[in-house]
């Protein structure tokens, strides 16, 4: 159980483009996803938290404008990284959690995202 | 500043004998504590996790141990597998406290090679 899928698994396109990214958490809801992004031999950095139905909460630093997050359903988010540059290749990756009683619950990792900007 | 720290970047075990991950961390309001392994080109995977009111969870091969005075947590694999290879996650955040401060905290990992 608790299966995040992402989409696409690579990406590379020409700078300029716009790039979308799908999280789907496959069999149970998720009222948050999180969207994080790591650079080689680095963790994971939380780029923005994702609700669903609500305006998503950036970390500091993360540009929302260039970032846009859209959190339609309980199973799915989406990032759209507008007008990419080289300098926003890197490895995208979401996670999701479960919507349940119990306050500790862990997130649940889709595949990620390489994305290269040529 | 580094909040979750994981200060072995890379680690090499027997196939059979134990690994030992450790993890140490400095925000006293964390209470939950989580360990994920990731393979090249995959997302990570949850392995365990421990809440702060317990000193120890255990599930098959795999024990973390907390100790709360010391901010130091770690993660027991016995017996290590080849297949156990991977990098290795803390990962901590402040869930009671709800909001960004829930968000998870991590690690920059550890690299585990198991040889046979």
């Amino acid at each position: 159980g608790a299966v995040v899928s992402q989409h696409p698994s690579w990406v590379i396109c020409k700078s300029g483009t716009s790039v979308k990214i799908e999280c789907r958490s496959l069999d149970f809801q998720a009222t948050t996803m999180f969207w994080y992004r790591q650079f080689p031999k680095q963790s994971l950095m939380l780029m923005a938290t994702s609700n669903e139905g609500s305006k998503a909460t950036y970390e500091q630093g993360v540009e929302k404008d260039k970032f846009l997050i859209n959190h339609a359903s309980l199973t799915l988010s989406t990032l759209t990284v507008t007008s990419a540059h080289p300098e926003d290749s890197s490895f995208y990756i979401c996670s999701a959690r479960e919507r349940t009683a119990y306050s500790n619950q862990p997130q649940h990792f889709g595949d990620g995202t390489r994305l290269s900007i040529l | 500043d580094q909040q979750v720290k994981q200060n072995s970047p890379s680690l090499s075990v027997q196939e059979g004998r134990i690994s030992i991950l450790n993890c140490d961390y400095t925000n006293s309001m964390f209470d939950y504590f989580l360990w994920y392994k990731k393979y090249p080109a995959e997302g990570p995977t949850f392995l365990i996790s421990i809440s702060s009111i317990k000193d120890k969870n255990e599930d098959g091969r795999f024990t973390v141990f907390l100790n709360k005075s010391a901010k130091h947590l770690s993660l027991h694999i016995v017996p290590s597998q080849p297949g156990d290879s991977a990098v290795y996650f803390c990962a901590a955040s402040a869930q009671r406290y709800g909001g960004s401060q829930g968000n998870l905290i991590f690690g920059k990992g550890t690299k585990l090679s198991v040889k046979p």
